[in-house]
């Protein structure tokens, strides 16, 4: 069975303390990695697709990379509105559903 | 853009009651799902759609049907009510599962049954 954790559950940061978020995968043939953002009352919202160890996206302050077993949100030079809930799930080759890990709580102060 | 809309944002049911959660997309996408997310726990599959007339389980199915008469709409059906389904529901869609795979989400239905 397909599994996703994300580490660490929750993270508090003070504005301009950069960090990272984890997400470490279980899973027969990974077709993609994607990573969303929630913000509270709403839907996830896309960020990223990664598809193979090694690569690499970035979206302002934020850098995605994968390696064969997990992959990391790096974010730089947090601000306030970074505050969200960030979303990890993959989906293999044996069907196109997504699984999603229990998400990572960031709040960044001013 | 609309996007993915879901109605009604919130209700509350009581034990043995049905309801429909309304959603559509206006993107023409081909992929709709149905998602449930509590607290503490990553999104899980209730039901999904490949096109118009073709519906499957996802990993949660029971107590809940689904329809896909139209590419636009993919309206979930809760039957008997219990507490265990208190939670809130996403609607996504998709264009592709081999390219464009990102899903949209609609903005959620929180349901509590009481």
């Amino acid at each position: 069975e397909d599994q996703v954790t994300q580490s660490p559950e929750a993270l508090r940061l003070q504005e301009g303390e950069s960090s990272s978020l984890n997400c470490s995968y279980t899973v027969s043939g990974l077709r993609g990695l994607f990573w969303y953002r929630q913000d509270p009352g709403k839907g996830p919202e896309f960020l990223f697709t990664l598809y193979s160890a090694g690569e690499e996206k970035e979206k302002e302050r934020l850098k995605a990379t994968l390696t064969k077993k997990e992959s990391f949100l790096h974010i730089t030079a947090p601000k306030p509105e970074d505050s969200a809930t960030y979303l990890c799930a993959v989906q293999t080759f044996n069907d196109y559903k997504l699984s999603f890990g229990a998400g990572t709580t960031v709040t960044v102060r001013a | 853009n609309a996007g993915v809309t879901q109605t009604p944002k919130f209700r509350i049911l009581k034990i043995g009651q049905s309801m429909t959660l309304q959603c559509t997309q206006d993107m023409n996408h081909n992929y709709m799902y149905w998602y449930r997310q509590d607290p503490g726990m990553g999104l899980k599959l209730i039901y999904y759609s490949v096109g118009a007339g073709i519906t499957d389980k996802g990993e949660v199915p029971n107590g809940y049907n689904v329809s896909r008469s139209t590419t636009e709409d993919f309206p979930l059906r809760l039957e008997l009510a219990a507490p265990s389904q208190t939670s809130v529901y996403f609607c996504a869609s998709s264009y592709s599962q081999i390219m464009n795979t990102e899903a949209f989400f609609g903005q959620g239905t929180r349901l509590t049954v009481v």
